[in-house]
């Protein structure tokens, strides 16, 4: 069965270092998705990035790029000079993508809480 | 181009009390789902839809049902409501081949 595994229930950093939140999954599909969402405490889930499991390159947005190893199921999220703004929860999910297949169904994981600190 | 809509933003129902959550959509995503949030428990699927008239169950189906009458709208509807519906619940849409899913504001829903 799927399942996302994120280690860190809290993690703390300083404005305008980097932080790696973990994420490690475990499927046995050979083609699947790995996203990272964003929580404010407002609520509402904001999608940061995306990587596919044939993807050759680790998939980058502006400020965050995802660490994907693929041998060691692993797809952790990089946050390049942290804003204060960047204080939330984030979600790891997988999809898995079967070929021609329409599946949107994805799994996530608890979550990281990060905090900011000025 | 409002993204996605959810009505209510909070609501309290008492156990055995029917309701139905409002999900709207004006980006003509095919996909549509439903999940509910809750502490400890990260994001669970109750229903899905890959366009109009298609349904299918997600990971927690049960006291939960949905239809597809249009594109734009998602429904949930809880038949006899129990505590252990309470939670916050997500909506989401995104194009067929497309990665990003847009979530709705979510609904806050207690049930005493």
């Amino acid at each position: 069965a799927q399942k996302i595994t994120q280690t860190q229930p809290g993690m703390f950093v300083q404005e305008k270092e980097a932080v790696t939140l973990d994420c490690t999954y475990d499927t046995s599909d050979q083609s699947y998705g790995l996203f990272w969402y964003k929580q404010p405490s407002s609520g509402e889930m904001i999608f940061l990035i995306y990587q596919g499991s044939y993807d050759e390159q680790n998939a980058t947005e502006g400020r965050y790029s995802l660490n994907f190893q693929k041998a060691r199921k692993s797809a952790n999220l990089v946050i390049s000079a942290s804003q204060l703004g960047d204080s939330a929860m984030y979600f790891c999910a997988m999809r898995e993508a079967p070929q021609g297949g329409n599946n949107r169904k994805l799994i996530w994981g608890l979550g990281t809480s990060l905090a900011v600190n000025p | 181009n409002a993204g996605v809509t959810q009505t209510p933003k909070f609501q309290v129902l008492k156990t055995g009390q029917s309701m139905t959550l409002q999900c709207a959509q004006d980006m003509n995503h095919e996909y549509m789902s439903w999940y509910r949030q809750d502490p400890g428990m990260g994001l669970r699927l109750i229903h899905y839809s890959v366009g109009a008239g298609i349904t299918d169950q997600g990971e927690v189906p049960n006291g939960y049902n949905v239809s597809r009458s249009t594109t734009e709208d998602f429904p949930l509807r809880l038949l006899s409501a129990a505590p252990s519906q309470t939670s916050v619940y997500f909506c989401a849409s995104s194009y067929r081949h497309s990665h990003e899913q847009f979530f709705g504001p979510g609904t806050r829903l207690t049930v005493l």
